[in-house]
C-alpha cells in the first residue's frame, strides 16, 4: 500500500462544478507534487511545493489552482474544467528535492469531465 | 528531440528471457537518472536510481552512459511478474524537484 493517500479515487465533474482533489502524507516529506497522467502517456508535472511554498508552476492553467494548507496535505482545486482535462492526477512526495531521492506516488484520482 | 526518449514498445518476450531497455535524454547536464516501474492503472513506482558505475539489484542491472547520454536497464530471467511499464526518468537541471519521464517501454512477459 502507498504511503501517499489521495483522494477521491474517482471523480465525475460537469464543466461548471467546483471540485477539489486531496492528498495527504505522513513519511515527513518536505516536497509534494501534482502531476497529470493521460492514457499510454508518462505523467507530466503540474506543480509542484517545497517546505509548504509553490516553487513550480508548470504553466498550468488557471481552472487548476494548487494549495498547501500544511506540510502533509496538498489540495488541487478544480473549476470550470474542460473534457480534455480528463486523466488521472498524481499526487506524489519526496524527502527533499526529487533529485536526490525517491518520489512516492498516490495511487491517483482518476477524473473525467464532462 | 525530446528531453527523454524511449522505445514505447511493447517487447513480447518469453520467461526466463533477458531484456534490455535503452533511454536517450537531451539535457548533458542532467545529473540523476532514475527507472519507474508502472503497472496498468496504477502509480509508478521507483524501480532503481542509476548510477555513474552502474547498479545492480537481484535480477534488474542498471547502467549509465554519460557520453552518449543514454540509461539502460537490462532484466535477465523475465518473470511474468515483470510486465509493466517501465519510465526512464531524468532530472532537469534547472530545478532540482523537477524530473522528467520518459514516454515508457512496455513488456510484456508471456508464459
Amino acid at each position: 500500500d502507498t504511503e501517499v493517500t489521495q483522494t477521491p479515487k474517482h471523480l465525475v465533474m460537469g464543466m461548471t462544478n467546483k471540485k477539489s482533489l486531496k492528498c495527504e502524507q505522513h513519511m515527513g516529506h518536505r516536497a509534494m507534487y501534482w502531476y497529470k497522467q493521460k492514457a499510454k502517456k508518462p505523467p507530466e508535472l503540474m506543480f509542484v511545493y517545497s517546505y509548504e511554498k509553490l516553487s513550480i508552476n508548470e504553466s498550468v492553467p488557471s481552472r487548476f489552482s494548487p494549495e498547501c494548507p500544511n506540510s502533509s496535505l496538498l489540495n488541487l482545486h478544480l473549476h470550470a474544467l474542460q473534457p480534455e482535462d480528463s486523466a488521472l492526477y498524481l499526487c506524489a512526495s519526496s524527502q527533499e528535492g526529487a533529485q536526490t531521492g525517491e518520489l512516492f506516488f498516490g495511487e491517483g484520482s482518476r477524473l473525467t469531465v464532462l | 528531440r525530446k528531453e527523454v526518449e524511449q522505445d514505447p514498445g511493447p517487447f513480447n518476450v518469453p520467461e526466463g528471457a533477458t531484456v534490455a531497455f535503452n533511454c536517450t535524454y537531451s539535457n548533458s547536464a542532467s545529473q540523476s537518472f532514475f527507472w519507474y516501474r508502472q503497472d496498468c492503472r496504477k502509480e509508478p513506482k521507483l524501480l532503481m536510481s542509476v548510477y555513474s558505475s552502474g547498479n545492480e539489484d537481484g535480477r534488474f542491472t542498471a547502467q549509465l552512459n554519460r557520453a552518449s547520454q543514454y540509461i539502460s536497464l537490462l532484466i535477465r530471467d523475465s518473470k511474468l511478474s515483470d510486465s509493466a511499464t517501465y519510465l526512464c526518468v531524468v532530472n532537469w537541471v534547472d530545478s532540482s524537484y523537477k524530473l522528467i519521464f520518459g514516454s515508457g517501454t512496455r513488456l510484456l512477459v508471456r508464459p
